[in-house]
């Protein structure tokens, strides 16, 4: 069975700070990793994803991601936060069949 | 990106009542939908796998005759909780795979059922 871990459930920045949340998955075969956001009264969305390739991924908004499958990881960083980035962030892996499994979140609110 | 709506996103019903959740692909096909609920502060739960044409997948733990799926047409699937309790009352949300080679969920906006 697949499971996914946020390390961090709150975190609170200030504008400009630069922001790394942690992921980490268990699977026993090949994933696809994905990082998800929700903002205040939105649907999820894609922030970025992979696949395979390079293991340096970026997405929207600045955002990216790094697969270090040795450490079974696929931490999000970005390097300066706006307060529009304020939302929760799910990472979410998919193996077997497609099926995504999410992690707990991690709600980050950026402060002006 | 593709789109899938939910319908309706809130509902408030009574127990022992019976409520609809429709999830549409507004704008590709999609074989493969998926139903998740999210209770508060924890993760979104994967419920079930749900398969036009053929009988939804269900996870351990959910019960298949309380949350009925339908996935009749490619761009249509349905979740019915029957016979409502409060303990019910939850966020459903539906995604379904679109994308080259159907790799990519995308998700409804979600539905807050609750029960009264």
């Amino acid at each position: 069975a697949q499971s996914v871990s946020q390390h961090n459930h709150h975190v609170i920045l200030s504008e400009a700070a630069s922001l790394e949340l942690g992921c980490n998955y268990s699977y026993g075969g090949t994933v696809n990793l994905f990082w998800y956001v929700q903002y205040p009264g939105q649907h999820l969305q894609l922030l970025l994803k992979y696949f395979s390739g390079d293991p340096l991924v970026k997405g929207i908004k600045g955002f990216e991601a790094e697969f270090i499958k040795s450490k079974f990881s696929f931490n999000l960083r970005k390097p300066s936060v706006q307060w529009s980035d304020t939302a929760e962030y799910f990472c979410a892996v998919a193996g077997g069949y497609q099926k995504v499994t999410f992690g707990i979140g991690t709600k980050l609110q950026v402060i002006p | 990106g593709a789109v899938v709506s939910q319908h309706p996103s809130r509902v408030i019903c009574k127990s022992g009542t019976s409520v609809k959740i429709e999830c549409r692909s507004l704008d590709f096909q999609a074989t493969t939908m998926f139903w998740y609920r999210q209770f508060p502060k924890k993760s979104l739960m994967l419920m079930a796998t749900s398969n036009e044409g053929s009988k939804a997948t269900y996870e351990q733990g959910v019960e298949k005759d309380k949350f009925l799926i339908n996935h009749a047409s490619l761009t249509l699937s349905t979740l019915t909780v029957t016979s409502a309790h409060p303990e019910d009352s939850s966020f459903y949300i539906c995604s379904a795979l679109a994308g080259r080679s159907a790799t990519e969920a995308f998700f409804g906006q979600g539905t807050r059922l609750t029960v009264v």
